[in-house]
């Protein structure tokens, strides 16, 4: 199958830890990319690859996979880290890549 | 500093095609590896890959359009087009172009463009 699967929503609290899961059949040969999108914002790239920051994004956003899962960790997370988290990765027949079903994170 | 920009109608009528021009700059569609794409979010939903080209003007499809897309590239003019034929109210979205790099990671982004499937 080509597609992604998140779990629809997570809540942690202010300076707690979270953890949100991607799992699909394309990561077993390929590391996601990660994607923070704000209300009414355009998604930002966070983490990709083997555990890459992009500049500008905090050290508390870290990445990594396992078989046919991957995982994007918040490490004390802020208010500010409330937004919708999406994976990408290759899938599919002709190795286009696809989304994940998509993420809301709420920071109590 | 990396910029991309989506233009075309806010409207459209239901079984027209649907032509969305991304005019980007600071980089170079020239250059090996890099790639621009378009994703699309209906509103309150998922984001979706719609079509990908890349600097060897590789081409690359979502898998749920059923063959009504077509991605092409004016290098020249740093401007990267995509077509959808026989719209309907399913394509009403925020259609976003973005620059490729990797492969398949997107890490530069427009601001998107609503584009409206209506009578």
């Amino acid at each position: 199958s080509s597609e992604l699967t998140q779990d629809p929503a997570v809540s942690v609290a202010l300076g707690q830890t979270v953890i949100i899961t991607c799992q699909g059949d394309g990561l077993r040969s390929h590391y996601p990319g990660w994607y923070q999108q704000r209300p009414g914002q355009s998604p930002v790239l966070v983490v990709y690859g083997n555990n890459i920051r992009p500049s500008g994004t905090p050290d508390r956003f870290s990445g990594s996979s396992y078989g046919n899962r991957a995982s994007l960790t918040i490490t004390g997370a802020q208010a500010e880290d409330e937004a919708d988290y999406y994976c990408n990765c290759r899938g599919g027949s002709d190795n286009h890549h696809v989304f994940g079903t998509g993420t809301k994170v709420t920071v109590l | 500093q990396i910029t991309l920009k989506e233009s075309g109608p806010a409207l459209v009528e239901p079984t027209q095609t649907l032509t969305l021009t991304c005019t980007f700059s600071g980089f170079s569609l020239n250059t090996p590896g890099v790639g621009v794409g378009w994703i699309r979010q209906p509103p309150g939903k998922a984001l979706e890959s719609l079509a990908l080209i890349y600097w060897d003007d590789d081409k690359r499809y979502g898998p749920s359009l059923g063959g009504r897309v077509s991605i092409t590239k004016d290098t020249s003019n740093n401007q990267v087009v995509l077509t959808l034929t026989n719209t309907g109210p399913v394509d009403t979205a925020t259609y976003y172009c973005a620059r490729s790099t990797y492969g398949y990671i997107y890490d530069s982004w427009g601001h998107g463009a609503l584009v409206a499937v209506s009578s």
